[in-house]
């Protein structure tokens, strides 16, 4: 079994808050992932990270930022919340090196109302 | 072209058939092949992974690899409705490379 962690899982929040989507693993992965993902819809990569203080931006433009300052935890920050970013927001991660696969969390919801 | 290339279907099988989903790719030099399922409003989960050209049997599920084509298949035998789902193709290019994602192909099992 898994132990990734997302918290919150829902989250309503007004247009113009700061909000931060929290994500938490246990398996000392060294990759870690946040994905958007919409109703019938696509995975988007929006971050990326393969080690501590070691951040990529993905394909999808957003205006969230994320930390590694630790190799469990990968936080991910809105710094002021739009109707447009309500979505499925999900946290994978997974190992270097051959034949390790991703591991997701059960994902926060979040509409900004 | 995107990097992980799939039909996004629906795929629609009745039950008790084989349902065989594709996917290639583009990067010649990735390493790990893995195959998620994902239900609506759920999380993916790992079905089946193949890293070595040829077939790789786990149960119902079938994977396999091509690496000089460039293509991975998923074989689900005997479907059942329960296997209704979107399915998802993920390839590992290795090192720092993050794990990239097709856009899914969602298969209908019809009882």
């Amino acid at each position: 079994e898994a132990d990734i962690y997302q918290t919150p899982r829902y989250l309503v929040i007004g247009t113009g808050k700061k909000i931060t989507l929290e994500c938490s693993q246990t398996m000392g992965h060294d990759k870690m992932y946040w994905y958007q993902q919409d109703p019938g819809m696509e995975l988007h990569l929006i971050h990326y990270s393969y080690g501590v203080n070691s951040t990529e931006k993905g394909d999808l433009s957003s205006e969230s930022t994320v930390s590694r300052i630790r190799t469990e935890h990968f936080p991910l920050t809105l710094e002021s919340a739009r109707p447009s970013h309500t979505s499925q927001y999900l946290c994978a991660s997974s190992e270097s090196g051959r034949g390790t696969e991703a591991f997701f969390g059960q994902g926060t919801r979040l509409t900004v109302v | 072209q995107k990097e992980v290339e799939q039909n996004s279907g629906p795929l629609s099988v009745p039950e008790g058939a084989i349902a065989s989903l594709n996917c290639t790719y583009s990067d010649r030099g990735s390493q790990s092949f893995f195959w998620y399922r994902q239900y609506s409003g759920k999380s993916p989960e790992l079905i089946m992974s193949i890293y070595s050209n040829g077939d790789k049997e786990d149960g119902r599920f079938t994977a396999q690899l091509n690496k000089a084509s460039q293509y991975v298949s998923l074989l689900i035998r005997d479907s059942q409705p329960s296997d209704s789902a979107t399915y998802l193709c993920a390839v590992d290019g290795g090192g720092r490379r993050a794990l990239t994602f097709g856009s899914g192909t969602r298969l209908q099992v019809q009882p």
